[in-house]
């Protein structure tokens, strides 16, 4: 069964580095999502990618975070100068059609 | 603003015993309202989608648009049920799901 793929599985970096989430979704999917989950609170929506532009973002997603699909396959959402606050849990989430998303297994970023 | 509650974080129940999952929303519309399962270590998966009307694992839910409710149902648990659920809400279909906290459901033998 396909599946939404991220990595790396666990990301530790310093205060003011920039990352990059990389996440493969299903092969055939056309919608492109990124949530986030701090510990012990809800997922949350980051932002949504559709026909190579963004579709809709939140509040969280501020200037500092960008996504991009560079190459048909992979889809990366970077942080250019993170911040303690966004350590957290990262998931990516691919549709077909617009309602059912499949989650990857997340990427969790911790920032010392 | 649209909001998915629910009210228990933990749910402890002996296996056999009936399980009932708590979720409440609040949207003025017609949603669409899914419970998604997290086993341990592994991802999100969708468990159900309440368009579906379907029974997965002997899981059911019902929307009840009167009371704004999505209960997750199971009449007797077992030991694999142990899992983080999570209720979410999609006002419309591209966006974003909208999730409760989640609710750890622990099943004992």
């Amino acid at each position: 069964e396909p599946e939404v793929t991220q990595t790396p599985s666990h990301q530790v970096t310093q205060m003011g580095q920039e990352v990059i989430l990389r996440c493969v979704p299903i092969s055939n999917h056309l919608y492109f999502y990124w949530y986030r989950q701090i510990l012990g609170q809800k997922v949350e929506f980051l932002v949504s990618f559709y026909n190579n532009e963004i579709s809709e973002k939140s509040e969280i997603f501020d200037d500092q975070f960008s996504v991009e699909r560079p190459d048909g396959s992979n889809f990366t959402l970077k942080i250019r100068s993170t911040k303690l606050e966004d350590s957290a849990m990262y998931f990516c989430a691919s549709a077909l059609a617009k309602n059912i998303q499949y989650f990857g297994a997340g990427t969790r970023l911790s920032v010392l | 603003a649209q909001r998915v509650t629910q009210p228990e974080k933990l749910l402890s129940v002996f296996k056999g015993a009936p399980v009932e999952l708590k979720c409440n929303y609040s949207y003025s519309g017609s949603p669409e309202l899914f419970w998604y399962v997290q086993y341990s270590r592994q991802r999100l998966q969708l468990l159900l989608r309440h368009i579906s009307r379907e029974s997965i694992k002997g899981f059911t839910a019902d929307l009840n648009k009167g009371e704004t409710s999505f209960h997750l149902k199971k009449p007797f648990a077992q030991e694999e049920d142990s899992a983080m659920y999570y209720c979410a809400l999609l006002v419309q279909a591209g966006t974003a799901l909208i999730f409760g906290k989640g609710t750890t459901l622990s099943v004992s033998s």
